[in-house]
């Protein structure tokens, strides 16, 4: 089983500052790679795939990158209502099987 | 418009039994793979399992093999998980999501169903 890293914890930034988060694969998972969004009370909210790809309505400011064993997801000029839970998750083509990272928590400062 | 539709809230005592659903609509439902994800309070995301609908094919997280059965009817675009026994430690909030296509998500979880909260308590 694939375990899925993320850090830090809890990240303060400033709005309109940058943010950064990290997430490590225990094995290489290629660009297999997710990002949601969670905020209280929602389920979660798709927002890259394949490690760099944003969904469809996804703002121009979220960013991902890495391949193999580490990824980022990058914030660029955090608004508002960007400061939620975010989750990495890990995917395979065949057979379908996936884990989420433990998620970091992104809050103002 | 793909839309992933979860069953209500349920409250029930340990021991009881449990089948809580997810309807899906808006795309053709037996060709995705539904998963679901447990939410415990406070806690992050935990894969369970994912069923293709076409065909009943089914894959457990190896956590949660043999604690719960997956199912999904085709005929009325709705995918199933369910106790036998239910646990307090099964209290929580359960999301299913829809697998994506390859062009267009990667096979990552595009479209969630807005969740089931269960609550086990004596």
């Amino acid at each position: 089983e694939i375990v899925m890293t993320q850090s830090p914890a809890t990240l303060s930034v400033s709005p309109g500052d940058r943010a950064t988060l990290s997430c490590r694969a225990s094995q290489s998972v290629s660009s297999n790679l997710a990002w949601y969004q969670q905020k209280p009370g929602q389920p979660p909210r798709l927002l890259i795939y394949d490690a760099s790809t944003r969904a469809t309505g996804i703002p121009a400011r979220f960013s991902g990158s890495g391949s193999g064993t580490e990824f980022t997801l990058t914030i660029s000029s955090l608004q508002s209502e960007d400061f939620a839970v975010y989750y990495c998750q890990q995917y395979n083509s065949w057979p379908p099987m996936y884990s989420f990272g433990q998620g970091t928590k992104l809050e103002i400062k | 418009e793909v839309q992933v539709v979860q069953s209500g809230a349920e409250v029930k005592k340990p021991g009881e039994s449990l089948k809580i659903s997810c309807k899906g609509s808006g795309y053709s439902f037996p060709s995705y793979w539904i998963a679901w994800v447990r939410q415990m309070p406070g806690k992050g995301l935990e894969w369970m399992g994912i069923i293709y609908p076409g065909d009943s094919d089914t894959r457990y997280s190896p956590s949660f093999q043999g604690q719960v059965t997956i199912s999904a009817d085709k005929s009325i675009t709705t995918a199933y998980l369910q106790w036998s026994s239910l646990k307090a430690s099964d209290s929580a909030m359960y999301f299913c999501a829809r697998r994506g296509p390859f062009d267009g998500s990667g096979y990552s979880l595009d479209y969630w169903g807005q969740g089931t909260l269960v609550t086990v308590s004596s």
